[in-house]
């Protein structure tokens, strides 16, 4: 089945700097979402970005289908983006989403 | 508004107990998922119905049945717990593409 890979596998930033977390992914896929699962363990959308580059605030992704992998940028990161951050993608369309391992960040102040 | 919601939040049990988790979301979506998040926070698919039909069965174990009563629910019933399925199981819902998950529901089993 198709891998998906994500590095680092933990992060630790000073309150105010940037980051890039990568997602690496083994075959061709239909979808891509990047989540955010906060201290609290609640799983939250970010990003539904099976191509190109999209933006919300001091968060972008992008995603280079052709290469299988896709980047989240953080940028001015605060103590709340703490937390695991997923990538998930899904080969067909049956929606099945298949997850990485995560990269674990946190942000000190 | 709570667009996926789960009960209950929380569930301690002994080992082989019944019991079941109920999932209801208010999106209006066609697609609905079970997932288990393992200690090690490994994400991994369970079931799928979509429109009230089963879709996606991975490699679960018959103690796990899923019930879709209709669009709006997915219920998750677990026969004669075991140890090992303490984790945290997350309800998604999706209508094309995005999915969007639950607050969880942590099951403990002693």
């Amino acid at each position: 089945g198709i891998q998906v890979e994500q590095s680092p596998p933990d992060l630790i930033l000073q309150e105010g700097a940037n980051s890039t977390l990568r997602c690496n992914f083994s075959d061709s896929v239909n979808n891509l979402q990047w989540f955010h699962q906060n201290p609290w363990g609640q799983l939250i959308n970010l990003f539904y970005i099976p191509s190109g580059t999209k933006q919300n605030g001091r968060l972008s992704a992008t995603t280079v289908a052709t290469e299988r992998y896709s980047l989240l940028y953080i940028s001015s990161s605060q103590t709340t983006d703490s937390g695991v951050y997923f990538c998930a993608v899904n080969m067909d369309s049956s929606y099945k989403l298949i997850f990485g391992s995560g990269t674990r960040l946190l942000v000190r102040p | 508004d709570t667009a996926v919601s789960q009960t209950p939040k929380y569930l301690v049990t002994q080992m082989g107990n019944d019991k079941s988790i109920k999932c209801e979301q208010n999106l209006g979506h066609d697609t609905m998922y079970w997932y288990k998040q393992d200690s090690k926070k490994f994400l991994k698919i369970m079931f799928s119905y979509n429109n009230k039909e089963l879709i996606i069965n991975e490699t679960v174990p018959n103690r796990f049945s899923p019930k879709s009563p209709d669009k709006a629910h997915l219920n998750l019933h677990i026969n004669s717990l075991e140890l090992g399925d303490s984790a945290v199981y997350f309800c998604a819902s999706s209508l094309m593409g995005t999915q969007y998950f639950g607050p969880g529901t942590r099951l403990l089993v002693l």
